[in-house]
């Protein structure tokens, strides 16, 4: 394990439903972050948290919203999702000081929207 | 805006040949360049970056500021580099944003 730890590993969720997803770090990094993967699209990235908050939101629709309550905790709250939504979302942080920015994944979560 | 590109999304080898895998990037600033590596059923992880200059697994990567470019290199692959392989880029100055380039598939074939 590398630290980043994501909940849950595999999600089905129905249009309408409201559903997060977890991020979990213990590695004292101060910046976090979240992708989308899908098939057809290299990794998007869709927000960064620098030191709790939020320095990147990458023209997201409003049905994902983010959270950091803390330095070692990312949510992504899900509203009212397309069946183009589904992909693995993955969860990241680094030190985010300079020249020390490797990113930890975590395994991810598979979103599948019904 | 910043931009990584990796051309081929599919490259096939035979063991013991060389392998390139190439990344252009698109950036006004000064970057920071990294090659993160995707083995099957692992989590994605930094295999290099262009700062500290190291050889890992037999990998290496040049920065070529003139023709913006951060390819992967390695003389004689082996079966288990196998893996996806991705271009990425992140500002040295102001805020971290770390961008992806759309990844390439490499196998290496027996």
């Amino acid at each position: 394990e590398t630290g980043v730890t994501q909940t849950p590993r595999h999600l089905v969720m129905g249009m309408t439903n409201k559903k997060s997803l977890k991020c979990e770090q213990h590695l004292g990094h101060n910046a976090m972050y979240w992708y989308k993967q899908s098939a057809k699209k290299p990794l998007e990235l869709m927000f960064v948290y620098s030191l709790e908050e939020r320095v990147e939101n990458n023209s997201v629709p409003s049905r994902f919203s983010p959270e950091c309550p803390n330095s070692s905790h990312l949510f992504l709250h899900l509203h009212t999702l397309q069946p183009e939504d589904s992909a693995l979302y993955l969860c990241a942080s680094s030190k985010g000081d300079r020249g020390n920015t490797e990113a930890f994944f975590g395994q991810g979560t598979r979103l599948t929207v019904v | 805006a910043q931009r990584v590109t990796q051309p081929e999304k599919l490259l096939s080898v035979f063991k013991g040949a060389p392998v390139e895998l190439k990344c252009n990037y698109s950036y006004s600033g000064s970057p920071e360049l990294f090659w993160y590596v995707q083995y099957s059923r692992q989590r994605l992880q930094l295999l290099l970056r262009h700062i500290s200059r190291e050889s890992i697994k037999g990998f290496t990567a040049d920065l070529n500021k003139g023709e913006t470019s951060f390819h992967l290199k390695k003389p004689f692959a082996q079966e288990e580099d196998s893996a996806m392989y991705y271009c990425a880029l992140n500002s040295l100055q102001g805020a971290q944003k770390l961008v992806f380039g759309q990844g390439t598939r490499l196998t290496i074939n027996p």
